[in-house]
């Protein structure tokens, strides 16, 4: 059975400061990997989508990699701002056509000005 | 593009009534479509997801139910509501086409009193 581990689950930094999260997953078929951000109170947004052939994808100040072999991945902001405060989330797909996502239970971030 | 609604917003609702909670997709054709739960200093929890019109898989046993009446319209019911039931509930969707990344409503709150 897969299993999504999120470490730490509470992140406080200063402004400005480059960070990672961390994202482990237990069984290394999978899919995809999908991390995602969700403010309080609202859905989950999509940041960042690798699939399994990938090594990494970037958007702006993010930047997700993906070790298979060793189930991780990693979520790095560059430059963080008090507005990338959020818990962050990520997720896996299963080969061989699985339809469910695996979540992990997040990291939550608070930049400080 | 593709949008994603979820009615209501939040709901109020006491011990033993009943439940609907919509869900409807927009843009799109035959996608995946999802039902989570998340409740309060816990993970997501999915409920029920479906591949097509009347196909509903049920991930956890309770009392609550699913229906896909037409093809980008997720219903979630039930007949009587536990206070175990309060969370958000979030409605997701992932296309059958493309890179399958998931995508996420913006979640009704419910609250059992």
């Amino acid at each position: 059975k897969q299993e999504v581990t999120q470490i730490p689950a509470a992140l406080s930094v200063p402004e400005g400061e480059n960070l990672v999260l961390n994202c482990s997953f237990t069984d290394s078929a999978i899919y995809n990997l999908q991390w995602f951000r969700q403010d309080p109170g609202k859905g989950l947004t999509s940041l960042l989508l690798i699939q399994s052939s990938q090594r990494e994808q970037t958007s702006g100040r993010l930047n997700a990699s993906l070790d298979k072999s060793s189930g991780r991945s990693t979520l790095y902001i560059a430059a963080s701002q008090p507005g990338d405060s959020a818990t962050y989330l990520c997720a896996v797909r299963a080969q061989g056509g699985s339809e469910k996502l695996v979540f992990g239970k997040g990291t939550k971030l608070t930049v400080n000005p | 593009s593709q949008t994603i609604h979820q009615w209501p917003a939040t709901l109020v609702q006491p011990v033993g009534s009943p439940l609907s909670l919509e869900c409807t997709v927009e843009g799109t054709s035959n996608p995946n479509l999802y039902w989570y739960r998340q409740a309060a200093g816990r993970g997501l929890q999915l409920l029920f997801y479906s591949v097509g019109i009347g196909q509903i898989s049920s991930e956890v046993p309770q009392n609550l139910s699913a229906s896909r009446p037409q093809d980008r319209q997720f219903i979630l019911s039930s007949k009587k509501l536990l206070l175990s039931d309060s969370g958000f509930y979030l409605c997701a969707w992932i296309p059958r086409t493309g890179l399958h990344e998931q995508y996420f409503g913006p979640g009704t709150r419910l609250t059992v009193t």
